[in-house]
């Protein structure tokens, strides 16, 4: 069974540019989540899809972070503008079950 | 205060040695832990998941959850250098919620 893809792996801009993350998760599984993890802490979850609606976006900084999830599979998260504060891993994860949670390999963003 | 705490460490044990994690939580909401382990530069792997309180073993690994005190432990027999990595605690009250992470304690078995 394939595992979750992310792409990039990693990614360096400059403040205020923008950047987009691609995510596709194991073949049905009906729920995806972002996480952002800041070096030294546990991932926090950024948005949660359940098949292409959003379940979960409070921790989401809305005026600068968006994500979309077409037709209930692959998703991309956008930052724009980045900021110093956006470096960080981006983590995508998709599950069948709530709890068990399968983890990509993650965008490493620097953010210059 | 955090949902859930965790010493980041790092700990450091002989190859062999009965490694103990520990974590905390506030949530009396919380039915669901987890445990995942992170190798550097890679994405958090699931390892234990438990229901409410009461043990979990799984080879090497068992998992432990008191819900009266609100703490959550992992015991790793025979560790190894594999182990090596950092150790994310996770709780969940359910359903499709937000799972809350600690901030992961790093373990390094030495040979």
């Amino acid at each position: 069974e394939a595992g979750v893809a992310q792409s990039p792996r990693y990614k360096i801009i400059e403040k205020r540019q923008s950047v987009a993350f691609w995510c596709n998760p194991i073949s049905g599984h009906a729920t995806l989540y972002w996480y952002q993890q800041i070096l030294g802490q546990g991932p926090k979850l950024l948005i949660q899809f359940q098949n292409n609606g959003v379940v979960d976006d409070s921790q989401l900084p809305k005026d600068r972070f968006s994500a979309e999830r077409l037709k209930g599979v692959d998703s991309t998260l956008k930052i724009q503008p980045a900021k110093l504060e956006d470096s960080a891993v981006y983590l995508c994860a998709s599950s069948l079950r709530g709890n068990e949670q399968f983890f990509g390999p993650g965008t490493r963003l620097t953010v210059l | 205060q955090k949902e859930v705490e965790q010493d980041p460490g790092p700990l450091s044990v002989p190859e062999g040695a009965i490694v103990s994690l520990n974590c905390t939580y506030s949530n009396s909401a919380f039915q669901y832990f987890m445990w995942y382990r992170q190798y550097s530069r890679k994405g958090p792997e699931l390892l234990m998941y438990t229901y409410s309180s009461g043990n979990k073993e799984d080879g090497r690994f068992t998992a432990q959850v008191d819900k009266s005190s609100k703490y959550i432990s992992l015991f790793i027999r025979d560790s190894q250098p594999s182990d090596s990595a950092t150790y994310l605690c996770a709780s969940d009250s359910g359903g499709y919620q937000k799972v809350t992470f600690g901030i992961g304690t790093k373990l390094q078995v030495i040979p």
